[in-house]
């Protein structure tokens, strides 16, 4: 059974730059099929898409987040991390990594599609 | 970005209801279109996809369908277990969007 879990400081501070680590088992993340995605939730609030990589090292930002965001992979080590620098209280949230699972659009185009298996979450304040 | 609304934002229904729950996009999917189902203090699940596929162990009272632009998670029979916020997630374009949920309650 896949299981993704989120490791990272839960408090950050203004200014500062946000990082955390999904580590995966149970699957391997130089796997073709799938990609690896981030997502965070602020207090009370819905869901937003953060960014997503692929095992070749491709990625896909969100436009609003994209000049603060990094992910990257380590294939060697099964793991996935996400740096967001210049923090603020709004970037408060539950961040979650995700499985982005993969597929092939109307163009015969494989690219990433649906989040199928998620982290437990954790929550990142940003305060001083 | 493709904007995706959801209606209602906020349902109460009793055990037994068929419950029906209308996500939009603010331009054509075609049916690149996810749900999930989020309940309280736990990570998203994923229900459906592709508008109307059942991921795999997700009870048959649940259904999905549209195309488009308009799009309809139903539960046919309401259980207690289905207290949860959804969402809808559109996958039609890189820039992935979710709807801003759906908070079901049990009357």
């Amino acid at each position: 059974q896949l299981q993704l879990q989120e490791s990272g400081p839960g408090l950050v501070k203004p200014s500062g730059t946000l990082s955390l680590t999904c580590t995966v088992s149970g699957g391997s993340t130089s796997s073709s099929n799938f990609y690896w995605g981030w997502i965070r939730q602020p207090p009370g609030k819905g869901l937003e898409w953060i960014g997503t990589i692929y095992y070749s090292g491709s990625t896909y930002y969100n436009p609003s987040l994209k000049s603060r965001v990094t992910i990257s992979v380590d294939t060697s080590k099964n793991q996935f991390s996400l740096n967001l620098s210049s923090v603020t209280a709004a970037d408060t949230a539950v961040y979650y990594c995700a499985r982005h699972r993969g597929g092939y659009d109307s163009s015969g185009y494989y690219r990433a599609n649906y989040f199928d298996y998620w982290g437990q979450g954790t929550l990142v304040t940003v305060s001083s | 970005d493709i904007q995706m609304t959801q209606s209602p934002s906020t349902l109460s229904a009793s055990v037994g209801d068929r419950v029906t729950i209308t996500c939009r996009a603010s331009q054509s999917i075609n049916n690149w279109l996810a749900w999930y189902q989020q309940k309280p203090g736990n990570a998203p699940k994923l229900l459906i996809y592709k508008a109307s596929s059942l991921e795999s162990g997700v009870p048959s009272r649940f259904s999905g369908s549209g195309s488009g632009t308009e799009f309809t998670l139903t539960i046919s029979s309401l259980q207690p277990d289905d207290l949860a916020t959804y969402y809808c997630q559109q996958y039609n374009s890189y820039s992935y969007t979710f709807g801003q949920g759906t908070k079901l309650e049990i009357k």
